[in-house]
């Protein structure tokens, strides 16, 4: 139990364009969902938190702007990515928990290259 | 600033024998530590410990967590090529009423045939 599906696991994007990350609970209602931003060899650093049904919060220095974040429904989150630049490319991971307990489940991450 | 360190950041051992892995924080509003495993992409939960001295096990791996001192250790014994991994040790903390995890750098963990 417990499964996070991400999708897709890989996108390669042109300077400009903007790119949806998916986050679905499979086998559990997710109230919280949240991304992740890991840079090659460094730790996870959490971008935002969302609720279903609310506006995320963003950690500081993210721009809600650029990382648009959606929770429409318990199984599903997405993360936008707009007006993307190469700087962006970095691999994010999403996690989501459930109502009976704090442990994040997470998803295989995105890797986005952004050229 | 709130902080999660894991030492050593990286590990080469030979099949079969026993590690050691630790984690040191310090965080305002601690709730729980938490350590995952990752191998390719998805970190996968190993064990969730709350409260001090009560060892968590689950096969060869087992875990502890001291709240005074402010550290944790996951242990792995007779390890095996599939524990190579990066072991990620994280600090549950609750900020204006939501979940927030602060993670350490990871270990990086070789295990050699």
């Amino acid at each position: 139990g417990a499964v996070v599906s991400q999708h897709p696991s890989w996108v390669i994007c042109k300077s400009g364009t903007s790119v949806k990350i998916e986050c679905r609970s499979l086998d559990f209602q997710a109230t919280t969902m949240f991304w992740y931003r890991q840079f090659p060899k460094q730790s996870l650093m959490l971008m935002a938190t969302s609720n279903e049904g609310s506006k995320a919060t963003y950690e500081q220095g993210v721009e809600k702007d650029k990382f648009l974040i959606n929770h429409a429904s318990l199984t599903l989150s997405t993360l936008t990515v707009t007006s993307a630049h190469p700087e962006d490319s970095s691999f994010y991971i999403c996690s989501a928990s459930g109502v009976w307990e704090n442990i994040q489940y997470f998803g295989a991450g995105t890797r986005l290259s952004v050229l | 600033e709130d902080k999660v360190v894991q030492s050593p950041l990286s590990l080469v051992v030979h099949e079969g024998d026993t590690v050691t892995l630790n984690c040191s924080y310090e965080v305002t509003n601690f709730r729980s530590l938490l350590w995952y495993k990752q191998e390719k992409k998805a970190p996968t939960f190993l064990f969730m410990l709350t409260s001090s001295g009560i060892e968590k096990k689950s096969g060869r791996l087992s875990s502890i967590l001291d709240k005074k001192e402010l550290f944790s250790i996951l242990n792995i014994t007779a390890t095996q090529t599939g524990d190579s991994a990066i072991y990620l040790c994280a600090v549950e903390e609750w900020v204006q009423g939501a979940q927030k995890l602060v993670f350490g750098q990871g270990t990086r963990l070789t295990i050699n045939p």
